[in-house]
């Protein structure tokens, strides 16, 4: 069964205090894995796409990784402002259309 | 990417009515998909719909309790029915995501409570 999960489910930093939160996947063929940003009250904010094993994508203070079971998100000298729920999401080669989302790691960085 | 708009953005609603919701996006797309989103849960596809075609329903949803309208490529409805209190979750709205692994945009959803 194809299957997304996520840890930790919750993570409290101190502010500048790096980390990773990681996102595991077992899916028939990989096309194209995703980061999403969830505020509270909001939709997900897209944040990076990652296609191939080895590739990485940076945004600010967000570096993506991925290998051929799992997904990264460091986050390096995180501020009050980066927290949020990040949510990992896979679409698989046999889905023109369909992503599977983990349950997501709610992140909360102390001033 | 596109500007997804839902209406309405939140409501209380009585159990045993129905609710439909509306999703409106500022330029044509192909697919629009439904999700939900029950408290502090993840998404969960309920539903993707294509213009001038019938919706396909992911597996533990059916056309009678979440039937969906696709008149044109920028607009989409989601009525959910005869609600129960366990029917209250955020439900969103999303376009893209075909092609080459591009990704799904979201509108900020219709939180939905249920007395």
């Amino acid at each position: 069964e194809d299957q997304v999960t996520q840890s930790p489910e919750a993570l409290r930093l101190q502010e500048g205090e790096s980390s990773s939160l990681n996102c595991s996947y077992t899916v028939s063929g990989l096309r194209g894995l995703f980061w999403y940003r969830q505020d509270p009250g909001k939709g997900p904010e897209f944040l990076f796409t990652l296609y191939s094993a080895g590739e990485e994508k940076e945004k600010e203070r967000l570096k993506a990784t991925l290998t051929k079971k799992e997904s990264f998100l460091h986050i390096t000298a995180p501020k009050p402002e980066d927290s949020a729920t990040y949510l990992c999401a896979v679409r698989m080669v046999s889905s023109a259309s369909k992503i599977i989302f983990g349950s997501g790691t709610r992140l909360s960085i102390r001033p | 990417s596109a500007v997804i708009s839902q209406k309405p953005s939140r409501d209380i609603c009585q159990r045993g009515t129905s609710l439909t919701i509306q999703c409106q996006v500022d330029s044509q797309v192909t697919m629009m998909f439904w999700y939900r989103q029950q408290p502090g849960q993840s998404l969960t596809l309920i539903a993707t719909a294509n213009q001038g075609s019938e919706a396909t329903y992911e597996s533990g949803f059916v056309i009678d309790k979440f039937p969906i309208s696709r008149p044109n490529l920028t607009f989409s409805t989601l009525t959910v029915s005869n609600m129960s209190p366990e029917d209250s979750s955020i439900y969103l709205c999303s376009v893209g995501g075909t092609g080459e692994a591009q990704p799904q945009h979201f509108g900020d959803g219709t939180r939905l409570s249920i007395l």
